[in-house]
Parts: structure tokens; C-alpha cells; sequence
């Protein structure tokens, strides 16, 4: 089976700007979760899918949403970026309640 | 509110030499535990979870955590430390009340294995 997929790796965005990052999940996983990791804050929940429908939130402005197709692929947005958004943002897929997550490679952000 | 604490932001061992990754967390309610491998330019991988059944867990690549519960602590162990050993690692909890969906990190261990 394919492993997590996160489209693109790098990303080079200015303030202001906004940004989509996608995530495939592995075949016949249903929840996909977001993650930030930042060398100084770790690594932080954003929110979670499952069938469509958002099922778990982090504690993140309203600046970060998501979405998750009938595939199970999901997107991030990033509206109205800030240098503090420069990040790894990790996506991991799980095919059910409780069981474990699988992370993808990351997509490196750099807001300049 | 639930934690995870990881004692050491960084742990040096000698190729051959028991590593020991401390892990300590806080929940009110009965949670699971993992442990997440990262290395340089990579996402996570996961190397065991405790989900309430045998305490003493295996994993892959030769690691084990134990889950002790009056401790509150799931340390990770290995008895003998190899270069390719050497990588960031996070203990994590999920809990039920979020359908075990969420999992909070500690901030992690860089683990140094020097020859």
C-alpha cells in the first residue's frame, strides 16, 4: 500500500499571501488529521477529518481551515499568512477511532 | 487537560549502550500512549502504542515501553543502541473523549548515538 502523501514538500510564501497544502491519505483510511511542528512550539494538533466532516479542532485562529473531499483527500488553508505560520505541517491518516496514525513526509512552509 | 512531559531535549549514548527515553504523562481518564521516531526531513513514524492492554509493549526495530500506570510514566527502552538509532523521538496520548482521534506530543528527545 501507498504511505501518506503530502502535496507540495516546499512552499515558499510571503505575508499576507494565502496557501492550500493537500494530503493523501493511505487507501481506505477514513480520518486524516493535521499537525504543525515549529522548533519552537512542537509538534501541535489542528484538526481532524473524518468522512467528510470535521470531528476534532486544535486550538488555532480562524486563519487555518481544512476540508476533506469523498476520496478522503483533505486540504489545509492558511488565509493571510504570517511569519509565524513558517512551519512543517504533518498529515497523518487512520483508518479508524483509536487506531494509529500514519504521518506523511511533511510540507515544509517557509513565509517570508 | 492531558500532557506529556519528556525529560531530556537531548540523550547521548554510546553504539552498543542502553538507550532509556523518559516519558511521563497527565490524563484524568485512561489514555493511549505512543512513541513516534523523526528523522531529519521526514515525517513520523511510529514505533509502539499502549491502547490498555499488556503493559510492557513491543516494537519494531528492538524498542519496548512499559506503561505503569501509579508512575504515570511509558519510557522507552532498548538494550543496545545502533548508529541508525540516532533520530528525534516523541512520546504522545490520545484519550477517548476525542475518540482517541488526537494525539498530543511531548516535546521530544534527540537521541545522539556516538561510536
Amino acid at each position: 500500500k501507498a504511505g501518506v502523501t503530502q502535496t507540495p514538500r516546499y512552499l515558499i510564501k510571503t505575508r499576507g499571501q494565502q496557501v492550500t497544502l493537500s494530503c493523501s491519505p493511505i487507501s481506505g483510511h477514513r480520518s486524516v488529521s493535521w499537525y504543525q511542528q515549529t522548533p519552537g512550539q512542537g509538534l501541535q494538533f489542528l484538526f481532524e477529518y473524518f468522512s467528510e466532516t470535521q470531528r476534532n479542532k486544535g486550538n488555532f485562529p480562524g486563519r487555518f481551515s481544512g476540508r476533506q473531499f469523498s476520496n478522503s483527500r483533505s486540504e489545509m488553508n492558511v488565509s493571510t499568512l504570517e511569519l509565524g505560520d513558517s512551519a512543517l505541517y504533518l498529515c497523518a491518516s487512520s483508518s479508524s477511532w483509536g487506531n494509529e496514525q500514519f504521518f506523511g513526509p511533511g510540507t515544509r512552509l517557509t513565509v517570508l | 487537560a492531558q500532557s506529556v512531559t519528556q525529560l531530556g531535549s537531548h540523550v547521548s549514548v554510546s553504539e552498543g549502550a542502553l538507550v532509556l527515553l523518559r516519558c511521563n504523562y497527565s490524563s484524568s481518564v485512561p489514555p493511549y500512549l505512543f512513541w513516534y521516531v523523526q528523522y531529519p526531513n521526514q515525517g513520523l513514524q511510529l514505533l509502539l502504542k499502549y491502547t490498555s492492554a499488556a503493559t510492557l509493549v513491543k516494537g519494531i526495530n528492538g524498542f519496548e515501553a512499559e506503561f505503569k500506570k501509579s508512575e504515570t510514566s511509558f519510557h522507552l527502552t532498548k538494550p543496545s543502541a545502533h548508529m541508525s538509532d540516532a533520530a528525534e523521538y516523541f512520546c504522545a496520548v490520545s484519550r477517548p473523549d476525542s475518540g482517541y482521534s488526537t494525539l498530543t506530543f511531548g516535546k521530544g528527545t534527540m537521541l545522539l548515538v556516538s561510536p
